[in-house]
């Protein structure tokens, strides 16, 4: 079974903290990590995506992979209240084919303390 | 404005009906995906489709039916089937060509078995 891994939280960090997401994947083949922000009652929206080992750094945001260890993790640095969100990660797995689905971890919510 | 549009955004279904999601998208992506998110949980994929009039199974499709007849349109039957439909359904959509294409998702319907 593919599986990917977050804890659910809440986790909690004060403003203008830096928050960490993590996430584990289960399936050594996996290609591409996304990491998607949802706001309550609402739908996911793309924060980044990355796919390469190493950093990937947009704004406040950055994404570490490391696939040795099956690894994805989401700093969020000046955390602000509005990033108060659940946030999920999602991994491509190859579903064979040339078929593409994305897998989701069942989210971490995260609480912006003012 | 481009996008993703669901409907209704609540749905009320009695037990033993058979209830339809609408999902349309003018994005002109192949791929449309259907997912449920229960509270607390990630997303868990229904169907998906990558080509008019073609569609697979994802990991939990019992109970569930999909046609692809156009390519903006992907609509969800929800059978009497279904023992437990309370949930939160999602429509995404892709472009096929490129691997590290995001899934942009409609705003959701909420459905709740009376």
């Amino acid at each position: 079974q593919k599986e990917v891994e977050q804890n659910s939280g809440p986790l909690s960090v004060p403003e203008g903290a830096i928050a960490s997401l993590n996430c584990t994947y289960s399936d050594r083949g996996s290609q591409s990590f996304f990491w998607y922000r949802q706001y309550s009652g609402k739908s996911p929206e793309l924060i980044m995506f990355i796919y390469s080992n190493g950093d990937k750094e947009d704004g406040r945001f950055t994404a570490q992979l490391n696939k040795a260890s099956q690894y994805v993790s989401l700093l969020i640095r000046d955390s602000q209240p509005s990033d108060s969100a659940t946030y999920l990660c999602a991994v491509k797995m190859d579903s064979g084919a040339g078929s593409y689905q994305l897998t989701f971890g069942k989210g971490t919510k995260l609480s912006v303390i003012p | 404005d481009g996008g993703i549009t669901q409907s209704p955004k609540y749905l009320f279904r009695k037990e033993g009906q058979n209830v339809t999601l609408s999902c349309e998208q003018n994005l002109n992506h192949d791929a449309m995906y259907w997912y449920r998110q229960d509270p607390g949980q990630g997303l868990r994929l229904i169907y998906y489709s990558q080509i008019v009039n073609d569609f697979q199974k994802g990991d939990i499709a019992e109970g569930y039916s999909v046609s692809r007849e156009k390519k903006e349109s992907f609509p969800l039957t929800v059978t009497s089937a279904q023992k437990n439909p309370t949930a939160f359904y999602l429509c995404a959509s892709r472009e096929l060509a490129g691997i590290y294409n995001e899934q942009f998702f409609g705003p959701g319907t909420r459905l709740t078995v009376l």
